[in-house]
């Protein structure tokens, strides 16, 4: 059984560029959630997807969007950088009708913008 | 408003010590409440769930409590070892399966 992982692990863009982070869902997982975890705060919900749909949405503009594909793969696009998008991005992926909850992580990418 | 604060930001203690972790939380009804562990430049590593209608929840040497009436939770790790040192998140969870709601975390460092 695989983890969940991202890529790439770390990334530089400007201001006002755009940039595609990717994740691979943990084994027999259909839902992903990404988060947004800034310096010294905890994770921030963005979106979540679940069987290629979005399924909810946190406080995020439009610039924030993402997929799902049908391996349960995710991708969160961001366009119009600004300066405070500089942060970890992390994917969790979960089994929507699981018990427990838990979501597992993966490790991140970091990303600055200049 | 809705608020999820952990009240310490850094928590230091000693080698075989009780750490003693509270999250405090507004206007929320959680059915769930988690607790991660999370390591510099790493992601969350889940550690414990409890749900609503539990008081107390065990593993090894971790204990999570729930009280909904206080709208706190307490996370002790007890006989705490240096490789306990780590950024503990507590995360709300309306239902299973949907997004957790985080609090900042707390640091704490064992030293020996």
């Amino acid at each position: 059984e695989t983890g969940v992982t991202q890529s790439p692990t770390h990334l530089i863009k400007t201001r006002g560029q755009q940039v595609t982070l990717r994740c691979s869902s943990q084994s027999g997982h259909n839902t992903v959630s990404w988060y947004q975890q800034a310096l010294g705060q905890g994770p921030q919900f963005i979106f979540q997807y679940y069987r290629e749909e979005e399924n909810g949405r946190g406080n995020f503009p439009p610039r924030f969007s993402g997929l799902q594909f049908p391996n349960y793969s995710s991708e969160l696009n961001v366009n119009a950088l600004e300066l405070d998008d500089s942060a970890l991005y992390l994917c969790a992926s979960s089994l929507e009708l699981d018990e427990s909850g838990e979501q597992f992580f993966g490790p991140g990418t970091r990303l600055t913008v200049l | 408003s809705q608020k999820i604060e952990q009240n310490s930001e850094a928590l230091n203690i000693q080698e075989g010590k009780t750490a003693t972790l509270t999250c405090n939380y507004t206007n929320y009804s959680p059915a769930y409440l988690q607790w991660y562990r999370q390591d510099p430049g790493r992601g969350p590593v889940f550690l414990l769930l409890i749900r609503e209608n539990e008081k107390e929840k065990r593993k090894e040497r971790l204990k999570v409590t729930f009280d909904t009436t206080l709208k706190q939770s307490l996370f002790h790790i007890t006989a705490s070892q240096p490789a306990d040192s780590a950024t503990y998140l507590c995360a709300l969870d309306m239902r299973a399966g949907t997004a957790l709601i985080f609090g900042k975390g707390t640091t704490l460092s064992v030293s020996s």
